[in-house]
């Protein structure tokens, strides 16, 4: 089983949709989550931290259900700039070091 | 600013021949790390440090070296070992332990 597993997607949306991208990890140690995005050809830039009450930034909002060692992001009313790569991360395990999922390519549509 | 900064932005190399990939970082970050990062793949940690002159081996090691002499400094050497190195190759730096890194623009390698 990969260390953190996303969706596959690609996924294809209208601006305006709500889209949801799921993560699982399999480190029960790991202590910290993040979301990353990336942009074509670029480096990932850090969109948000996951907390274990679930937290928002604007139209963003990430949980964490450490039972079931799961992740969610939501973006509610997508934009055409939203179109990017979106990288789950866990964090944690006796060596610290964050694992990267391999990520789900959004598309937002006009 | 406050960044970090890798160098070159692209590369190229014969085969053969070792390369050493620049990371650089201000923002007074203990921990760095190196990612390599293939089409349709994600990152895939090769080292990292916690602290200055102390590094460990990520998952795929094999071919590539470091060095932390400085705490602002952390180059990656690709050798004539590693079988596979055409690819993007992205640092990254952090506080510490448990918290999130932030990446350089990277440096895209290719060997000719």
């Amino acid at each position: 089983r990969k260390e953190v597993e996303q969706d596959p997607g690609p996924f294809n949306v209208p601006e305006g949709a709500t889209v949801a991208f799921n993560c699982t990890y399999s480190n029960s140690a790991s202590q910290s989550f993040f979301w990353y995005r990336q942009d074509c050809r670029k480096e990932p830039k850090l969109l948000m931290s996951v907390y274990s009450s679930g937290n928002e930034d604007g139209r963003f909002t990430a949980q964490l259900n450490r039972a079931s060692q799961y992740i969610s992001l939501l973006i509610r009313d997508s934009k055409l700039s939203d179109s990017a790569t979106y990288l789950c991360v866990a964090l944690g395990g006796s060596n610290y070091k964050l694992t990267f999922g391999k990520g789900t390519l959004l598309t937002v549509n006009p | 600013d406050g960044g970090i900064t890798q160098s070159p932005k692209y590369l190229f190399r014969k085969e053969g021949q070792n390369v050493t990939l620049s990371c650089e970082q201000n923002l007074n970050h203990d921990a760095m790390y190196w990612y390599r990062q293939d089409p349709g793949q994600g990152l895939r940690l090769i080292y990292y440090s916690q602290i200055v002159n102390d590094f460990q081996k990520g998952d795929i090691a094999e071919g590539y070296s470091v060095s932390r002499e400085k705490k602002e400094s952390f180059p990656l050497t690709v050798t004539s070992a590693q079988k596979n190195p055409t690819a993007f190759y992205l640092c990254a730096s952090s506080w510490g332990i448990a918290t999130e890194a932030f990446f350089g623009q990277g440096t895209r390698l290719t060997v000719v």
